[in-house]
């Protein structure tokens, strides 16, 4: 069983369009990080979200994080090619110290 | 300032053999993670060094086994690969503990068991 629960696996749109990923997890957690990873590089983080309710803005990105702190989403509007990746979900900590534990990812294609 | 880097930025391996993936974190940082990805899949965690010493370890088995080095670069060592071992190999540094500090990443080893 995923800790992390991403939502959907696969996205394919239209440059313009809007979309949004859901994270979901049945724990708690004190704050939930958001990555992108593109072909050939590494995870970049995005954004930090630690209050419940909490929302979050990055250019077109809007990141939310729960009120019970369990669950998270990222919202583009009007896609641009760029935004093609694979986006991430993660939290901090568990069993053991330091350890990122990720969601499966969802990736996105942006068509032009 | 440069980034984390990683070397080899592929490698192919036949079964049962060993393999050393090498990683030096940005300048400053003191901790190296490492975490394998496989296709399709969010990576996932192997070890955690902070200051010459292993502070976390992942659910993976002791064919694993990793070090830092006083100049804060770090070694993943592979024994007896299966094919399954196949993945990208990350490390990501940061410059004091993980807790509470970011984590940058590499761009990763690509290494495919035979």
């Amino acid at each position: 069983t995923q800790l992390l629960e991403q939502s959907p696996q696969f996205l394919s749109i239209q440059e313009g369009e809007n979309l949004t990923v859901y994270c979901n997890s049945s724990s708690v957690f004190s704050s939930l990080q958001w990555y992108r990873q593109e072909p050939g590089e590494g995870p970049v983080l995005l954004v930090t979200v630690v209050t419940g309710g909490e929302v979050k803005k990055l250019k077109r990105l809007t990141f939310q994080f729960g009120d019970a702190r369990k669950d998270s989403s990222l919202h583009i509007t009007a896609a641009q090619t760029g935004d093609t990746g694979l986006y991430l979900c993660a939290v901090l900590g568990g069993t053991s110290y330091g350890k990122l534990t990720f969601g499966q990812g969802t990736i996105l294609t942006v068509h032009p | 300032d440069a980034g984390v880097t990683q070397s080899p930025t592929h490698l192919i391996k036949t079964r049962g053999q060993q393999v050393t993936l090498r990683c030096s974190p940005i300048s400053g940082h003191k901790s190296v993670s490492w975490y394998q990805q496989v296709l399709g899949q969010g990576p996932q965690f192997i070890f955690q060094y902070y200051e010459k010493e292993e502070r976390g370890r992942g659910n993976f088995p002791d064919r694993f086994s990793a070090r830092q080095f006083p100049n804060y670069s770090s070694e993943l060592n592979v024994n007896a690969l299966l094919l399954g071992d196949s993945a990208l190999y990350l490390c990501a540094s940061s410059w004091r503990h993980p807790l509470g500090s970011e984590q940058y990443f590499g761009p990763g080893t690509r290494l495919t068991v035979t």
